[in-house]
Protein backbone atom coordinates (compact mmCIF):
# COMPACT_ATOMS: atom_id res chain seq x y z
CA UNK A 1 0.00 0.00 0.00
CA UNK A 2 1.43 3.54 -0.29
CA UNK A 3 1.50 6.02 2.19
CA UNK A 4 2.75 9.73 2.16
CA UNK A 5 3.75 11.42 4.82
CA UNK A 6 3.76 15.62 5.01
CA UNK A 7 6.54 15.82 8.48
CA UNK A 8 5.60 19.86 8.78
CA UNK A 9 2.34 20.45 11.04
CA UNK A 10 2.62 23.74 11.02
CA UNK A 11 4.85 26.25 9.44
CA UNK A 12 4.58 30.01 9.42
CA UNK A 13 6.30 32.76 7.05
CA UNK A 14 6.13 36.34 6.90
CA UNK A 15 4.30 38.10 3.43
CA UNK A 16 6.51 37.74 0.15
CA UNK A 17 9.05 35.28 1.62
CA UNK A 18 9.89 31.93 0.12
CA UNK A 19 8.78 28.45 1.93
CA UNK A 20 9.13 25.25 1.42
CA UNK A 21 6.46 22.36 2.31
CA UNK A 22 8.25 18.96 2.69
CA UNK A 23 6.45 15.56 1.31
CA UNK A 24 7.61 11.86 1.22
CA UNK A 25 5.83 8.86 0.06
CA UNK A 26 6.24 5.36 -0.06
CA UNK A 27 5.13 2.96 -3.31
CA UNK A 28 6.80 0.07 -5.34
CA UNK A 29 4.63 1.70 -8.35
CA UNK A 30 7.23 3.10 -11.09
CA UNK A 31 4.07 5.07 -12.76
CA UNK A 32 2.50 7.11 -10.84
CA UNK A 33 0.60 11.14 -10.34
CA UNK A 34 1.80 13.20 -7.64
CA UNK A 35 -0.53 16.40 -6.59
CA UNK A 36 -0.60 19.30 -4.12
CA UNK A 37 -3.90 20.65 -2.55
CA UNK A 38 -4.88 24.39 -1.16
CA UNK A 39 -7.64 24.36 1.59
CA UNK A 40 -8.09 27.53 2.87
CA UNK A 41 -10.59 28.48 5.56
CA UNK A 42 -13.78 27.91 3.48
CA UNK A 43 -13.36 23.99 3.11
CA UNK A 44 -12.44 24.15 -0.58
CA UNK A 45 -9.80 21.90 -1.91
CA UNK A 46 -7.77 23.21 -4.83
CA UNK A 47 -5.71 21.60 -7.00
CA UNK A 48 -2.27 23.37 -6.75
CA UNK A 49 0.25 21.57 -8.80
CA UNK A 50 0.51 18.08 -10.62
CA UNK A 51 3.17 15.98 -11.26
CA UNK A 52 3.95 12.83 -13.56
CA UNK A 53 6.50 10.67 -12.54
CA UNK A 54 7.79 9.75 -15.97
CA UNK A 55 7.95 13.10 -16.42
CA UNK A 56 11.83 14.19 -15.40
CA UNK A 57 10.94 18.11 -15.24
CA UNK A 58 9.55 19.71 -12.26
CA UNK A 59 6.13 21.39 -12.51
CA UNK A 60 5.64 24.44 -12.34
CA UNK A 61 2.39 27.08 -11.53
CA UNK A 62 2.80 30.43 -11.56
CA UNK A 63 4.57 31.23 -7.68
CA UNK A 64 4.68 27.65 -6.76
CA UNK A 65 7.25 24.66 -7.99
CA UNK A 66 7.84 21.27 -6.62
CA UNK A 67 10.98 19.67 -6.41
CA UNK A 68 10.42 16.11 -7.39
CA UNK A 69 13.26 13.74 -6.39
CA UNK A 70 12.41 10.42 -7.53
CA UNK A 71 14.85 7.76 -6.28
CA UNK A 72 14.43 9.58 -2.97
CA UNK A 73 10.72 9.34 -2.91
CA UNK A 74 10.21 13.11 -2.53
CA UNK A 75 8.19 15.78 -3.49
CA UNK A 76 8.39 19.00 -1.58
CA UNK A 77 6.54 22.22 -2.71
CA UNK A 78 7.97 25.69 -3.28
CA UNK A 79 5.69 28.96 -2.63
CA UNK A 80 7.54 32.13 -3.66
CA UNK A 81 6.52 35.37 -2.95
CA UNK A 82 4.39 34.39 -0.16
CA UNK A 83 1.05 36.28 -0.13
CA UNK A 84 -1.33 36.34 2.84
CA UNK A 85 -3.72 34.24 0.57
CA UNK A 86 -1.59 31.56 0.71
CA UNK A 87 -2.83 30.53 4.54
CA UNK A 88 -4.35 27.14 4.15
CA UNK A 89 -3.57 23.74 4.69
CA UNK A 90 -2.01 22.06 2.08
CA UNK A 91 -1.81 18.78 1.04
CA UNK A 92 0.24 16.01 -0.72
CA UNK A 93 -1.26 12.87 -2.70
CA UNK A 94 -0.60 10.31 -4.46
CA UNK A 95 -1.98 8.57 -7.39
CA UNK A 96 -1.50 5.37 -9.34
CA UNK A 97 -0.73 5.79 -12.70
CA UNK A 98 -2.00 2.50 -13.97
CA UNK A 99 -5.53 3.32 -13.96
CA UNK A 100 -7.02 -0.19 -13.94
CA UNK A 101 -11.21 0.27 -14.96
CA UNK A 102 -10.89 4.17 -14.23
CA UNK A 103 -9.71 3.79 -10.40
CA UNK A 104 -8.62 6.88 -9.75
CA UNK A 105 -7.96 6.92 -5.99
CA UNK A 106 -5.78 9.57 -4.23
CA UNK A 107 -3.62 8.85 -1.02
CA UNK A 108 -3.40 11.79 0.92
CA UNK A 109 -0.44 13.53 3.85
CA UNK A 110 -1.80 14.29 7.29
CA UNK A 111 -1.09 18.00 5.77
CA UNK A 112 0.87 20.68 6.71
CA UNK A 113 -0.77 23.98 8.27
CA UNK A 114 0.66 27.15 6.60
CA UNK A 115 0.69 31.00 8.13
CA UNK A 116 1.37 33.70 5.87
CA UNK A 117 1.85 36.92 8.56
CA UNK A 118 1.74 40.65 7.36
CA UNK B 1 -21.61 23.90 -14.85
CA UNK B 2 -21.89 23.96 -11.24
CA UNK B 3 -19.17 21.37 -11.05
CA UNK B 4 -19.40 18.81 -7.99
CA UNK B 5 -22.18 19.98 -5.53
CA UNK B 6 -22.78 18.53 -1.76
CA UNK B 7 -26.00 19.15 0.33
CA UNK B 8 -26.28 19.64 2.94
CA UNK B 9 -23.30 21.70 4.39
CA UNK B 10 -24.13 21.05 7.83
CA UNK B 11 -25.53 18.29 9.74
CA UNK B 12 -26.01 17.09 13.33
CA UNK B 13 -27.22 13.38 14.02
CA UNK B 14 -28.03 11.47 17.57
CA UNK B 15 -26.08 8.43 17.46
CA UNK B 16 -28.52 5.40 15.48
CA UNK B 17 -29.91 8.02 13.01
CA UNK B 18 -29.25 7.49 9.57
CA UNK B 19 -29.16 9.57 6.63
CA UNK B 20 -27.59 9.94 3.35
CA UNK B 21 -25.20 12.87 2.15
CA UNK B 22 -25.87 13.71 -1.29
CA UNK B 23 -23.72 14.70 -4.19
CA UNK B 24 -23.96 15.39 -7.52
CA UNK B 25 -21.78 16.66 -10.42
CA UNK B 26 -22.47 17.63 -14.00
CA UNK B 27 -19.57 17.06 -15.60
CA UNK B 28 -20.34 13.83 -17.04
CA UNK B 29 -17.24 12.31 -14.96
CA UNK B 30 -17.09 8.65 -14.92
CA UNK B 31 -15.40 8.29 -11.71
CA UNK B 32 -16.57 9.80 -8.34
CA UNK B 33 -15.73 8.86 -4.90
CA UNK B 34 -16.03 10.26 -1.01
CA UNK B 35 -13.27 10.89 1.48
CA UNK B 36 -13.67 11.68 5.24
CA UNK B 37 -10.83 14.42 6.58
CA UNK B 38 -10.24 14.08 10.50
CA UNK B 39 -7.74 16.38 12.23
CA UNK B 40 -4.37 15.10 11.68
CA UNK B 41 -5.37 12.64 9.29
CA UNK B 42 -5.93 14.13 5.90
CA UNK B 43 -9.02 12.49 3.56
CA UNK B 44 -9.49 9.19 3.43
CA UNK B 45 -11.37 7.04 0.53
CA UNK B 46 -14.71 5.82 1.87
CA UNK B 47 -16.35 4.29 -0.89
CA UNK B 48 -15.39 4.90 -4.96
CA UNK B 49 -17.17 4.58 -8.19
CA UNK B 50 -16.09 3.62 -11.70
CA UNK B 51 -19.68 3.98 -13.50
CA UNK B 52 -22.90 3.65 -12.97
CA UNK B 53 -24.11 0.36 -11.09
CA UNK B 54 -20.23 -0.32 -10.15
CA UNK B 55 -19.02 1.08 -6.83
CA UNK B 56 -16.55 -0.50 -4.76
CA UNK B 57 -14.77 -0.44 -0.85
CA UNK B 58 -11.94 2.22 -0.09
CA UNK B 59 -9.68 2.34 3.06
CA UNK B 60 -12.39 3.04 5.54
CA UNK B 61 -16.06 1.91 4.42
CA UNK B 62 -17.24 0.11 7.20
CA UNK B 63 -20.70 1.80 8.72
CA UNK B 64 -20.97 3.63 4.76
CA UNK B 65 -23.22 2.41 2.01
CA UNK B 66 -23.05 4.04 -1.37
CA UNK B 67 -24.94 2.90 -4.94
CA UNK B 68 -24.88 4.74 -8.51
CA UNK B 69 -27.65 4.55 -10.71
CA UNK B 70 -27.03 7.67 -12.55
CA UNK B 71 -23.30 9.26 -13.91
CA UNK B 72 -24.42 12.17 -11.95
CA UNK B 73 -25.47 11.24 -8.71
CA UNK B 74 -23.34 9.21 -5.94
CA UNK B 75 -24.62 9.03 -2.39
CA UNK B 76 -23.25 8.55 0.63
CA UNK B 77 -25.42 6.31 3.35
CA UNK B 78 -25.18 6.12 7.04
CA UNK B 79 -27.15 3.11 8.37
CA UNK B 80 -26.41 4.19 11.64
CA UNK B 81 -24.47 6.52 13.31
CA UNK B 82 -21.99 6.39 15.18
CA UNK B 83 -19.64 9.65 16.86
CA UNK B 84 -16.96 7.92 15.42
CA UNK B 85 -18.49 9.28 12.15
CA UNK B 86 -18.08 12.54 13.33
CA UNK B 87 -16.19 14.53 10.38
CA UNK B 88 -15.45 16.03 7.46
CA UNK B 89 -17.35 14.63 4.32
CA UNK B 90 -15.82 15.69 0.68
CA UNK B 91 -17.48 13.93 -2.39
CA UNK B 92 -15.21 14.27 -5.54
CA UNK B 93 -15.26 13.38 -9.65
CA UNK B 94 -12.34 13.12 -11.69
CA UNK B 95 -11.65 12.88 -15.28
CA UNK B 96 -8.14 10.78 -15.98
CA UNK B 97 -5.84 12.24 -13.17
CA UNK B 98 -7.93 15.54 -11.48
CA UNK B 99 -10.75 15.24 -9.31
CA UNK B 100 -12.59 18.47 -8.53
CA UNK B 101 -13.54 18.27 -5.18
CA UNK B 102 -17.21 19.79 -3.69
CA UNK B 103 -17.14 21.35 -1.12
CA UNK B 104 -17.78 19.40 2.31
CA UNK B 105 -20.48 18.29 4.73
CA UNK B 106 -19.42 18.83 8.09
CA UNK B 107 -21.37 15.92 9.91
CA UNK B 108 -21.49 15.83 14.25
CA UNK B 109 -22.57 12.53 15.76
CA UNK B 110 -23.95 13.15 19.60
Amino acid sequence: AQTVTQSQPEMSVQEAETVTLSCTYDTSESNYYLFWYKQPPSRQMILVIRQEAYKQQNATENRFSVNFQKAAKSFSLKISDSQLGDTAMYFCAFMKGLVIQGAQKLVFGQGTRLTINP
Amino acid sequence: NAGVTQTPKFQVLKTGQSMTLQCAQDMNHEYMSWYRQDPGMGLRLIHYSVGAGITDQGEVPNGYNVSRSTTEDFPLRLLSAAPSQTSVYFCASSRRDEQYFGPGTRLTVT
